[in-house]
């Protein structure tokens, strides 16, 4: 198994450009997620999804959108990037039931 | 509101122990976690505690008192590569498995 995967590992963007960050699993999990984590603090809760087609905001969640049509891939879409969107972000997955959940390696994000 | 609280930084002596507190105020329990986070690289998992007590694990061990909103991790033996950020989470009741997350406490180890 793969775990759950995130491309690409870094990127460069300039303001108002947009982009999706791709993230994968291949543990049949049920739970998706997604975080940012800016310089020295925690994991801020993006969006979530409970399963295929149901997905919902999380603590964050202006200028992201998400999608999870199949169980595997939950795409994160940044629509006009701004500034305040440069950060590391974070796709993990769980398997309801379960203790741990599974991170990516993520994705360092730069927005200029 | 919800809030959890850890120390920022510690430093502590190769071989040593160490204690990182963490406590938290949320609206609902439902586990508490820790993760161990290196400079760059996603977090992993280190313990869960639901009840409370101490669960030991290696030369890692936790420790939760809910009345109190408290848990420490407790990690002996320290070595180089335990250079890391430690972060403590609280899942709450009906939460769809999200963990509310601690800014992490990072821990320098020194020869």
């Amino acid at each position: 198994n793969a775990g759950v995967t995130q491309t690409p590992k870094f990127r460069i963007l300039k303001i108002g450009q947009s982009m999706t960050l791709q993230c994968t699993q291949d543990m049949n999990h049920n739970y998706m997620y997604w975080y940012r984590q800016d310089p020295g603090m925690g994991l801020k809760l993006i969006y979530y999804s409970v399963g295929a087609g149901i997905t919902d905001k999380g603590e964050v969640p202006n200028g992201y959108n998400v999608s999870r049509s199949t169980t595997e891939d939950f795409p994160l879409r940044l629509e006009l990037a701004a500034p305040s969107q440069t950060s590391v972000y974070f796709c993990a997955s769980i398997q309801g039931g379960s203790e741990t959940q599974y991170f990516g390696p993520g994705t360092r994000l730069l927005v200029l | 509101g919800q809030n959890i609280d850890q120390p920022t930084e510690m430093t502590a002596t190769e071989g040593a122990i160490v204690q990182i507190n963490c406590t938290y105020q949320t609206s609902g329990f439902n586990g508490l976690f820790w993760y161990q986070q290196h400079a760059g690289e996603a977090p992993t998992f280190l313990s869960y505690n639901v009840l409370d007590g101490l669960e030991e694990k290696g030369r890692f061990s936790s420790f939760l008192s809910r009345s109190k909103g408290y848990s420490y991790l407790l990690l002996k033996e320290l070595q180089m590569k335990d250079s890391a950020s430690y972060l403590c989470a609280v899942r709450g009741v009906d939460s769809n498995y999200q963990l509310i997350w601690g800014a992490g406490t990072k821990l320098i180890i020194k020869p």
